[in-house]
């Protein structure tokens, strides 16, 4: 079975540090996310990686960054945080698939829920 | 621009009836795919099926069961006489990756 280990299952930080929140899968996948979970918002994609070394924006970028220097690993870091990135947040990853990676189920971590005080 | 919508914010049962979760979604693709995800209260999401927009065959996994109706844009999930196990909260999604979430629904079921 795959698995993704997130590294810390509760966090909290103080407001303006910065936090790096680590995700490791060990089954080879070549795409790696990142999400938060608020209540009545669902999953938003924070940022998303393809291959080593790259990143792009999902839909809520604003504040983070992230870095994935080997395939197994993908960090979310949180430059200054704030207040409103309270939060759980949810690492995945999908192999290519058959059809590529639009048809890979995401396998999840446990989650990090982050609180900024 | 996706959207994938779960009207149903919490559902409450009793052991052993039948529930059936809800889910519509909007997409100009015509290529897609849908999948279910559980979300136990231990946190982490477990993928339960996917369904590609091209098979409109339902399906079903022993109490599970999937109603795929193009027509309607809906993909629903039916749990046959639920458990207290099945507890947790369900999302809906379109596509992978870059994944679009319904907002979930939370199924209580209470012994």
């Amino acid at each position: 079975d795959v698995k993704v280990t997130q590294s810390s299952r509760y966090l909290v930080k103080r407001t303006g540090e910065k936090v790096f929140l680590e995700c490791v899968q060990d089954m080879d996948h070549e795409n790696m996310f990142w999400y938060r979970q608020d209540p009545g918002l669902g999953l938003r994609l924070i940022y998303f990686s393809y291959d080593v070394k790259m990143k792009e924006k999902g839909d809520i970028p604003e504040g983070y960054s992230v870095s994935r220097e080997k395939k197994e690993r993908f960090s979310l870091i949180l430059e200054s945080a704030s207040t409103n990135q309270t939060s759980m947040y949810l690492c995945a990853s999908s192999s290519d698939g058959e059809r590529g990676v639009e048809n890979s189920p995401l396998h999840f971590g446990n989650g990090t829920r982050l609180t900024v005080t | 621009a996706q959207k994938v919508t779960q009207a149903q914010t919490e559902i409450s049962v009793v052991e052993k009836e039948d529930v059936t979760l809800d889910c519509v979604y909007e997409t100009r693709d015509t290529t897609y795919y849908l999948f279910w995800y559980k979300q136990p209260p231990s946190g982490e999401l477990v993928f339960l099926i996917r369904r590609n927009s091209f098979d409109e065959q339902n399906e079903i996994s022993g109490r599970y069961s999937w109603n795929f109706q193009k027509s309607t844009s809906s993909f629903n999930f039916t749990i046959t006489a639920s458990q207290v196990v099945d507890s947790a909260v369900y999302f809906c999604a379109l596509g992978a990756g870059k994944s679009t979430f319904g907002d979930g629904t939370t199924l209580t079921v209470k012994p």
